[in-house]
């Protein structure tokens, strides 16, 4: 089955840096890698999300960048807020299957 | 749309009681997926069905644990005898089966057993 490996496990920005986090996975057909943010108490909630015939996605202040050949993805937050802080989780997937969750990065924003 | 539904969303029992938690998936959504999360394992996939059919149970811990889906819009997590260590946020999850389309969280129903 697929494998995904998340880094780092938390991360220290201050207030207006970028935070970047990486993934990689096991399993070249996977094709959908969608990425998650669960704030304290909360369920996980999709915040962005790259299919794999697609290089980079960007939404505002994030972006997701994918190395189909190397099966890594990233996820890029940048002019952090304090807001940001949460635990982002990655994912990979194919239609019709399970998703394979990373372990999580717990993210926190200093002001 | 309401979302996934789950209830309760908080639940005390005392160990050897059953436990049952019920989910209501987002209407038009034919895979479901059960996950537990704890400080120390993460998040954990439990089980999930494609279009009410378990496909893949081998993360439910033991035979304490069982699910089941009647119907497109119903699934059933039961847990008995409970024990201490099955305390944790069970979530539920639901999706389309299309490329692209991700799974959306229910609220989550926290769980103490004393």
């Amino acid at each position: 089955g697929e494998n995904v490996e998340q880094h780092p496990s938390t991360l220290s920005v201050q207030e207006g840096d970028s935070a970047v986090i990486k993934c990689t996975y096991s399993d070249s057909a996977s094709n959908y890698f969608p990425w998650y943010k669960q704030e304290l108490g909360k369920r996980p909630q999709l915040i962005i999300d790259i299919r794999s015939n697609v290089g980079e996605k960007k939404d505002q202040r994030i972006a997701v960048t994918l190395n189909k050949t190397a099966k890594h993805f990233s996820l890029h937050i940048t002019e952090t807020q304090p807001e940001d802080s949460a635990v982002y989780f990655c994912a990979a997937s194919r239609a019709g299957n399970q998703f394979y969750f990373g372990t999580g990065t717990s993210l926190t924003v200093i002001p | 749309d309401a979302g996934v539904i789950q209830s309760p969303r908080h639940e005390v029992t005392e160990m050897g009681q059953e436990v049952t938690l019920r989910c209501k998936p987002i209407s038009g959504h034919n895979s479901l997926f059960w996950y537990r999360q704890t400080m120390m394992r993460g998040l954990e996939l439990l089980i999930y069905f494609n279009n009410n059919v378990p496909i893949d149970d081998s993360g439910m811990p033991e035979d304490r644990f069982s699910a089941k889906m009647p119907n497109a819009s119903f699934s059933t997590l039961k847990i008995q005898p409970s024990e201490p260590r099955d305390s944790a946020v069970y979530f539920c999850a639901s999706r389309t089966g299309y490329l692209g389309e991700t799974q959306y969280f229910g609220p989550g129903t926290r769980l103490l057993v004393l």
